[in-house]
Order: structure tokens, then sequence, then C-alpha cells
């Protein structure tokens, strides 16, 4: 079976950097995408992955280590409307993507 | 650029009726999907068309699930009876192609409640 874990949940000020790890163990890779979901809306896309190393993205960066099957998403300078749920998915062999439960970020004052 | 759209976007139901899902993909992506949200969990695979044939529907409970998507443009979901279980979000998200460097576009979802 696939196994795509993240943290459930985590808590940041405003204007700190948070960091949400993923670790996968899945049939097959092809990629690794982040997204951003809001409480009641669509997932948005964040971020996508398939080499090893560092994306960076504005405020938002990503890294990807094949070998360990880890990634990580970056927030820096966290803002109010950074909170929201963060999901890691992995592309697998079929092409198929498998999310993990989400990682529910509070950005407090 | 219009998103993909789907409606409803609320619906609330008794367990054993039936109900049923519409999306209107991105003009032109060729790919489908439907995902089933649960409450504090991921989106579930539920159904994946390319144009208008099934890539793969291995994780629909097709006792009560069916999906379709005539002439390869919109789609629609039903389930038949509904179960408590199957309270959840319904998002429908399009690409271009189904390999994996496509990134997938999600509608807002249909939050289905069945009491």
């Amino acid at each position: 079976g696939q196994n795509i874990d993240q943290p459930t949940e985590m808590t940041a000020t405003e204007g700190a950097i948070v960091q949400i790890n993923c670790t996968y163990q899945t049939s097959g890779f092809n990629g690794l995408f982040w997204y951003q979901q809001h409480a009641g809306e669509a997932p948005t896309f964040l971020s996508y992955n398939v080499l090893d190393g560092l994306e960076e993205k504005g405020r938002f960066s990503s890294f990807l280590s094949r070998s360990k099957g880890y990634s990580y998403l970056l927030l820096k300078e966290l803002q109010m409307k950074d909170s929201a749920s963060y999901l890691c998915a992995v592309y697998m062999d079929d092409y198929k993507l498998s999310f993990g439960a989400g990682t529910t970020v509070t950005v407090r004052a | 650029e219009a998103g993909v759209a789907q409606s409803p976007r609320y619906k609330i139901i008794e367990k054993r009726q039936s109900v049923a899902f519409w999306c209107n993909p991105i003009s032109g992506h060729a790919t489908l999907y439907w995902y089933q949200q649960i409450l504090g969990q991921g989106p579930k695979l539920l159904i994946q068309f390319q144009n208008n044939g099934v890539v793969d529907d291995s994780q629909l409970p097709k006792d009560r699930f069916s999906a379709e998507r005539l002439k390869g443009v919109d789609s629609t979901l039903k389930i038949q009876p509904a179960k408590l279980e199957d309270s959840a979000v319904y998002l429908c998200a399009s690409s271009v192609g189904d390999s994996g460097t496509y990134e997938q576009y999600f509608g807002p979802g249909t939050r289905l409640t069945v009491t």
C-alpha cells in the first residue's frame, strides 16, 4: 500500500518560518506535489519536485530527497492568509496521485 | 481562463437516497478525475477519465457509485443508494494529459452530507 506521512497540525507566529515534512513509501515515484487547501475550498498547486534539491518560489520553497523518500515545504515570512491545510502528494508509477492526510497550519498574530 | 466548475456546492440527503454531482473541466483538458475527501483526510482518487474513456476506476465502489463522461467534456458522478460513510467532499480535477508532469486543477468541490 501507499504510505505518505505528514504532521497533523502545526502552529506558528506571523512573520515566522514553518517547515512541513513529508515522508513517503509508495509504488514507484514520478514526482511530488505540494498543494494548499483553505477550509472549504479546493486544493491549489504550490510546487512540484521531480529531482533532488530545493525549488524556491517566493515565500515558499520545496525540497526533495528521493533516496530518503523525504520532502519538505518551507513557508517563510508567515502571513495570516497562510493558515490552511498543506497536502503532500506523490505521483506514482501509474501516474496516479496519492495524497497525505494534510498538515493544518495555524498562523497566530 | 475559467476554472473547473462543479455543482451543486452542497447537498444533504438521507441514507438510501440517490445523488448526482456535475463537473465541467477546464476547456481543452483531456483528463478528468473524481476524488473523495473525507474530513481530516487527503483526497482519494475514485475514477480517472482520459477523454471519454475510463483509465482507472479501481477505487470506485461500483455497487453504488457510477460515473460517466459523455463526449469527453462534462462528467457526472452518481451515488445510489447513499450510505452514511459517503459523507465527504467530492472534488473534480482536470489536467492537460495523464502524464505525471501535468498539474491537476481542482474544482471547488461538492460537500455531501448523508443523514
